[in-house]
């Protein structure tokens, strides 16, 4: 594995359901990250792991987001009750403490509430 | 609070011009700094980092940045663009020993004119 896998790639959703998305890292970096992007925007900082511990959490995330990275591997992102608001890209990214080599970022799973 | 801005939204020039992309950031201590490129349809990728040192720091495709600490910016430049460097650029800021968290500009859309 020479990168970070996110799954799926995309999801078509009814407003209302619940949605949850998976990253796989890079098998060394300890930290894991999770972004939103928006057409036109940068990508916005949700919530990031120190191996299983979830560090911190932007106050963009709402109670019906949730995280988890229960081994400190695989993390999971699931929104509960999907809003139309919620459609954008989530990204998800590793690296290692020391940042050395930034940030590696995986292709996304693009979200469309309908 | 903590942000990162970039001056142009997009950018339009033809092979062989100079490329010059402005970012400033707003951090009161220190900062890594990062520049991300994003070719259509692929994911973000590293362009080059600065943590300390050399404020000239190069990065891959031949792509540069200065690192001002006086002006707050972090630069980026290419002499010479290729049609190739088409994509979507973001410069990127996270506070030193800080958990790592990255705050993203807005991007920069390069459109380069063969």
């Amino acid at each position: 594995d020479t990168g970070v896998s996110q799954d799926p790639r995309h999801k078509i959703t009814k407003r209302g359901q619940n949605v949850t998305f998976r990253c796989d890292p890079i098998s060394e970096h300890n930290r894991l990250y999770w972004y939103r992007q928006t057409l036109g925007q940068g990508p916005e900082f949700l919530t990031y792991f120190q191996n299983e511990a979830q560090l911190e959490k932007s106050r963009l995330l709402s109670d019906r987001f949730s995280a988890e990275r229960p081994k400190g591997s695989f993390s999971t992102l699931e929104i509960q009750r999907t809003e139309q608001g919620d459609s954008a890209m989530y990204l998800c990214a590793s690296s290692l403490d020391s940042l050395e080599g930034g940030y590696t970022f995986g292709s996304g799973t693009r979200l469309t509430v309908v | 609070a903590q942000s990162v801005s970039q001056h142009n939204h997009h950018v339009i020039l033809s092979e062989a011009a100079s490329l010059e992309l402005g970012c400033n950031y707003s951090y009161g201590g220190t900062v890594n700094l990062f520049w991300y490129v994003q070719y259509p349809g692929q994911h973000l990728q590293l362009l080059l980092k600065y943590f300390s040192g050399d404020p000239l720091v190069k990065g891959i495709k031949g792509f540069e940045a200065e690192f001002i600490k006086s002006k707050f910016s972090f630069n980026l430049r290419k002499p010479s663009v290729q049609w190739s460097d088409t994509a979507e650029y973001f410069c990127a800021g996270s506070i030193y020993n800080q958990g790592g968290k990255l705050i993203f500009g807005q991007g920069t859309e390069l459109s380069v004119k063969p």
